[in-house]
């Protein structure tokens, strides 16, 4: 099954830095998403970006999509030690429905 | 709203016995998930439903898992013999039929079986 992978598995940096996190998938897709987990918490969906669109902004958050090379890249601006989590892009294939997550960068954001 | 519930939040179980894992989805929500987290395989689908009916089970790794949704409010997910492998985390999402594709997570059932 198609599936994203998250580069790096874990990034460290510090209060005020940017964090960037990079996302890569197999198949042709709808839309494709970012969910942030906190330890010990279910998934909390941050945005979807879909095939059609290139670049997508919220908040301190940017997300870009480039299908011709199946990649999205995560960017979170000015980090919090709040925005130490987990996250996971998520692709929904030909379903449209379900989600095929990848394993998930850590991110570690220190004062 | 109070969110997708699941219980238990936490279960310890012998191998072999049966545990079952509950989830009330999000009210007015057509699609429920259930999926499984390891530190090894990471996040899987396991099992989705559409307004009740089981539309895709080729997560479910083996017969000891079913499934069962018998109303709109309420789903479980059934192991039975359990076994050490099965320990994980398990969660339950749902998601509207229109409108954005995001899926609302339950806090998951942390599952340990010795």
């Amino acid at each position: 099954s198609q599936q994203g992978e998250e580069d790096p598995q874990a990034l460290s940096i510090q209060e005020g830095e940017n964090a960037t996190m990079n996302c890569s998938y197999k198949t042709s897709i709808n839309n494709l998403q970012w969910y942030r987990q906190n330890s010990g918490r279910g998934l909390v969906h941050l945005i979807l970006i879909r095939s059609n669109e290139r670049e997508k902004h919220s908040g301190r958050l940017r997300v870009t999509l480039d299908t011709s090379k199946k990649s999205s890249s995560l960017l979170i601006t000015a980090s919090r030690a709040a925005d130490t989590a987990s996250y996971f892009c998520a692709t929904d294939g030909n379903s449209g429905y379900a989600l095929n997550f990848g394993k998930g960068t850590s991110l570690l954001v220190t004062p | 709203d109070a969110g997708v519930i699941q219980s238990p939040r936490h279960e310890v179980t012998e191998m072999g016995q049966e545990v079952t894992l509950r989830c009330k989805p999000i009210s007015g929500h057509d699609y429920l998930f259930w999926y499984r987290q390891t530190m090894m395989r990471g996040l899987e689908l396991l099992i989705y439903f559409n307004n009740n009916v089981p539309i895709d089970d080729s997560g479910m790794p083996e017969d000891r898992f079913s499934a069962k949704m018998p109303n709109a409010s309420f789903s479980t997910l059934k192991i039975q013999p359990s076994e050490p492998r099965d320990s994980a985390v398990y969660f339950c999402a749902s998601r509207s039929g229109t409108g954005l594709r995001e899926q609302y997570f339950g806090p998951g059932t942390r599952l340990t079986v010795t």
